[in-house]
């Protein structure tokens, strides 16, 4: 597709559990950016990926999330051990930031994530 | 630190009225850019529009238009004649980041709940 994908759009987890987000951004997309959103809330910044690297993961909330970005191109959010406060929609985006420039992020339609 | 206050949480207007959205930004950048997205029930961010911090100059499309004030570090978004399918949660975004990493993700509001009645 066109467009920036994620999956799963939902999952529910225990408590305690471990999940994997995955994130497909637009083919060719540089930048690739991870959000958290919750209920009522805007998307606050997780982590971003410059290709393969992680050039900025200050908004991730513990140590128990972490992301990967291995090719360049799929992005996985993990979160271990999750925690009721963990539920939230997490949005993935991807721009093609040109050097100099700043581009508009295109998000995905988001993984919703609910944690009992 | 980049803020961005959206102080309107909800509005419901009548189809056809003109309807606008507040945005007010802090920022100790020189730089920066200013976006709207609007959130329809699906979920999926729509991206509406990017101004930068050096141009001023209004913008209109169609149906929409913003007004970007420097002096008084506000971005607000109106829409004319509103329609029902406007009816959306709109969020302000600030862009940010160590200009080292080149992030400049994005700070955004807590959004403002459109409602378009017809």
């Amino acid at each position: 597709g066109a467009g920036v994908s994620q999956s799963p759009r939902y999952k529910v987890a225990k408590r305690g559990q471990d999940v994997a987000l995955r994130c497909d951004p637009i083919s060719g997309h540089v930048s690739l950016f991870w959000y958290q959103q919750a209920l009522g809330q805007g998307p606050e910044f997780l982590t971003y990926f410059q290709n393969e690297a992680q050039l900025d993961k200050s908004g991730l909330p513990s140590d128990r999330f972490f992301a990967e970005r291995p090719e360049g191109s799929v992005s996985t959010l993990k979160i271990q051990r999750t925690q009721q406060e963990d539920s939230a929609v997490y949005l993935c985006a991807s721009s093609s930031r040109l050097a100099g420039n700043i581009n508009e992020q295109f998000f995905g339609p988001g993984t919703r994530l609910t944690v009992l | 630190a980049q803020k961005v206050t959206q102080a309107q949480t909800e509005i419901s207007v009548v189809e056809k009225e003109d309807v606008t959205l507040d945005c007010v930004y802090e920022t100790r950048d020189t730089t920066y850019y200013l976006f709207w997205y609007k959130q329809p029930p699906s979920g999926e961010l729509v991206f509406l529009i990017r101004r930068n911090s050096f141009d001023e100059q209004n913008e209109i499309s169609g149906r929409y238009s913003w007004n970007f004030q420097k002096s008084t570090s506000s971005f607000n978004f109106t829409i004319t004649a509103s329609q029902v399918v406007d009816s959306a949660v709109y969020f302000c975004a600030l862009s940010g980041g160590p200009p080292r990493t080149g992030a400049n993700n994005l700070f955004f509001g807590t959004g403002t709940r459109l409602t378009v009645i017809p």
